[in-house]
């Protein structure tokens, strides 16, 4: 499969964990967050956003948690499954009218059987 | 519904040629976003058109150029190319400009020798 990046921060957990997966952005005026998910050998695949003015919102099985104070952003996946393994993005939309995203590294999340 | 289609899914140039990538939205969609997805730089916006403008621009250099048609397809330029653009090519089209949930293509697999 493709490779998207080189020495990734890796979250190991066993099937039906729960997982945490952080990210810190750097612009405190970003307006959206977003989590993406990439498999290997796909494009990346939109999870879940959330709006600067929000600390919390839930989707399906995730969850994003936004503290602006320390511009930190976590994904929640409850009861984690083999098909979760994948490598996880956020990214920062800035404000300003301009639709221009920074992206994180990424995280590999590996989910046991 | 059909997903966003990248061609070719793999290219290998010469340095110094020119290469053509396109994109084929979800069909629907008239914003399409190109990003470059490297093992050093990880994923970042190259750029985004919305009814055949340019909207926004990443930090890449002129080399770097793209269209959209009528039809909303669009394709990427890269001319003059060089070893440091070897990398995944993205793109991802969205119902309108900004829309935060883009749907990525597999992309394109450059690489210049």
């Amino acid at each position: 499969g493709e490779s998207v990046g080189l020495h990734l921060p890796t979250l190991s957990v066993q099937e039906g964990d729960n997982s945490i997966i952080n990210c810190a952005y750097s612009n405190s005026a970003s307006d959206y967050f977003i989590w993406y998910k990439q498999e290997s050998g796909k494009g990346p695949q939109f999870i879940i956003d959330i709006r600067s003015n929000m600390d919390k919102r839930q989707g399906q099985r995730v969850t994003v948690l936004l503290n602006k104070t320390v511009k930190h952003l976590s994904l929640q996946i409850a009861a984690t499954q083999p098909g979760d393994s994948a490598v996880y993005f956020c990214a920062e939309i800035s404000s300003g009218g301009s639709y221009i995203p920074t992206f994180g590294r990424g995280t590999s999340l590996i989910v046991h059987p | 519904k059909a997903g966003v289609t990248q061609t070719p899914r793999y290219l290998i140039k010469t340095r110094g040629q020119q290469v053509t990538l396109s994109c084929s939205p979800i069909s629907g969609h008239r914003s399409v976003s190109w990003y470059q997805q490297t093992p050093g730089q990880g994923l970042q916006f190259l750029f985004e058109y919305f009814s055949e403008t340019q909207r926004n621009k990443g930090n890449f250099p002129g080399r770097f150029s793209g269209r959209q048609f009528s039809n909303s397809r669009s394709e990427m330029n890269v001319s003059t190319l060089e070893l440091g653009d070897s990398a995944l090519y993205l793109c991802a089209s969205s119902f309108t400009a900004g829309d935060t949930e883009a749907f990525f293509g597999q992309g394109t697999r450059l690489t210049v020798v």
